[in-house]
């Protein structure tokens, strides 16, 4: 099993900032089959980049992902107000298809 | 979209079913999912069905104990849920499944809430 750790565990950050948040695998995820969604409050989830670094549908481009192996990084380059939630990662290339614990950004 | 329904308050040991009424697009053409939140944890995922039905997939942690299933002919998915632990508690999601990537989950119904206690 593919064991995904995400850091930091919470991140305080004003609008307009740049955040960096991290996912490491426990073994080299195959083929880049890593992801990341979002979840605000209220809400469901919502698919932000999968293969590493595309972006889902919708998704505007101050969202970025980048890694390979077994080190991976979301970057949102001016946090909006909305973009203020729970990040987790998670690996889809084989099962089980496992999530990281997630990054609360929250508004400093 | 993804509307799940079914959850409730249920007995350790109980059985419960999970309804996900699918709409919007080609139900039989995309694997389909359920992932859980137990209350402050992070995302689990739980158990995946492809198009056809054909194949299912568990985590070890409900495998035995939960059956994944679909209707295309009525554009639902399902999850039985039986010998049911605290532990089991959390808001459940039905997912769908990328045209590519069938355990990649592009689109989230809303949730419904499973709590299992005496």
């Amino acid at each position: 099993e593919v064991v995904l750790t995400q850091s930091p565990g919470s991140l305080s950050l004003s609008p307009g900032e740049r955040a960096t948040l991290s996912c490491r695998a426990s073994q080299s995820v195959s083929s880049n089959y890593l992801a990341w969604y979002h979840r605000k409050p209220g809400q469901a989830p919502r698919l932000l980049i999968y293969g590493t670094s595309t972006r889902a549908s919708g998704i505007p481009d101050r969202f970025s992902g980048g890694g390979s192996g077994t080190d991976f990084t979301l970057t949102i380059s001016r946090l909006e107000p909305e973009d203020f939630a729970v990040y987790y990662c998670q690996h889809y290339g084989s099962s089980p298809w496992t999530f990281g614990q997630g990054t609360k950004v929250e508004i400093k | 979209q993804l509307l799940e329904s079914g959850g409730g308050l249920v007995q350790p040991g109980g059985s419960l079913r999970l309804s996900c009424a699918a709409s919007g697009f080609t139900f039989n053409k995309h694997a389909m999912g359920w992932v859980r939140q137990a209350p402050g944890k992070g995302l689990e995922w739980v158990s995946s069905i492809s198009a056809s039905g054909a194949n299912s997939y568990y985590a070890d942690s409900v495998k035995g104990r939960f059956t994944i299933s679909r209707d295309n002919s009525k554009n639902t998915l399902y999850l039985q849920m039986s010998s049911l632990r605290v532990e089991d508690t959390a808001v459940y999601y039905c997912v769908k499944g990328h045209s590519a990537y069938g355990f990649l989950f592009d689109c989230w119904g809303q949730g419904t809430l499973v709590t299992v206690s005496s």
